[in-house]
């Protein structure tokens, strides 16, 4: 159980142009849901946290305006990177937390997905 | 913000060996959890372990939450558990939210 997927697996598209990376989380519901960023041979760094329903929370430092997320259900959460220019090259990571109630934080985590902006 | 800290950086072993990665951390968590990262990107959960000891298979974990710092255990290691581990912990009202440490990468020498 607690599988996360996301898609596309990887993208290439040209500088000016937008993209939307879907997360979604198979067998169980995500209250909230994490995106991540990681450049190659770094670690993760929290970009923003995303509840159902409601706005996303955004990290310092990261432009809201750039990066859109949106929670529309238990299940789906996009981060879609406007006019993306070759500086938001990256690998974006998705992570899920479970509504069982239990008083877990554990986070499942998606394949990511890699960007490359030409 | 909470810092978190892994040791060693790097760490070469040979087929069979027995290993241990550290992490530290600089404030009270109600999170902790080890992640493996594998070649394609995947991270792939190890163990949720805000306290206390756990065991799966070759891999064990402590967490001493008094004295900040946890433990991976790795024993008898095999070439597929080469990769990156993560440590990442949260604490407080934000406890869902994990900070990262530099992590720890691991390759298994045939």
């Amino acid at each position: 159980g607690a599988v996360v997927s996301q898609h596309p697996s990887w993208v290439i598209c040209k500088s000016g142009t937008s993209v939307k990376i879907e997360c979604r989380s198979l067998d169980f519901q995500a209250t909230t849901m994490f995106w991540y960023r990681q450049f190659p041979k770094q670690s993760l760094m929290l970009m923003a946290t995303s509840n159902e329903g409601s706005k996303a929370t955004y990290e310092q430092g990261v432009e809201k305006d750039k990066f859109l997320i949106n929670h529309a259900s238990l299940t789906l959460s996009t981060l879609t990177v406007t006019s993306a220019h070759p500086e938001d090259s990256s690998f974006y990571i998705c992570s899920a937390r479970g509504t069982s109630g239990r008083g877990s934080y554990e986070q499942f985590f998606g394949p990511g997905t890699r960007l490359t902006v030409l | 913000g909470i810092q978190v800290e892994q040791s060693p950086p790097d760490l070469i072993l040979q087929e069979g060996a027995n290993s241990t990665l550290r992490c530290n951390f600089s404030d009270s968590v109600n999170n902790l959890q080890w992640f493996h990262q594998n070649p394609w990107g995947q991270l792939i959960n190890l163990f949720y372990i805000p306290s206390g000891t756990k065991q799966n298979g070759r891999l064990s974990a402590t967490t001493v939450a008094t004295e900040r710092y946890s433990l991976l255990y790795i024993s008898s290691s095999q070439t597929t558990d080469s990769g990156v581990y993560f440590c990442a912990v949260g604490s407080g009202a934000a406890g869902n939210k994990l900070t990262f440490g530099g992590g720890t990468r691991v390759l298994v020498k045939p």
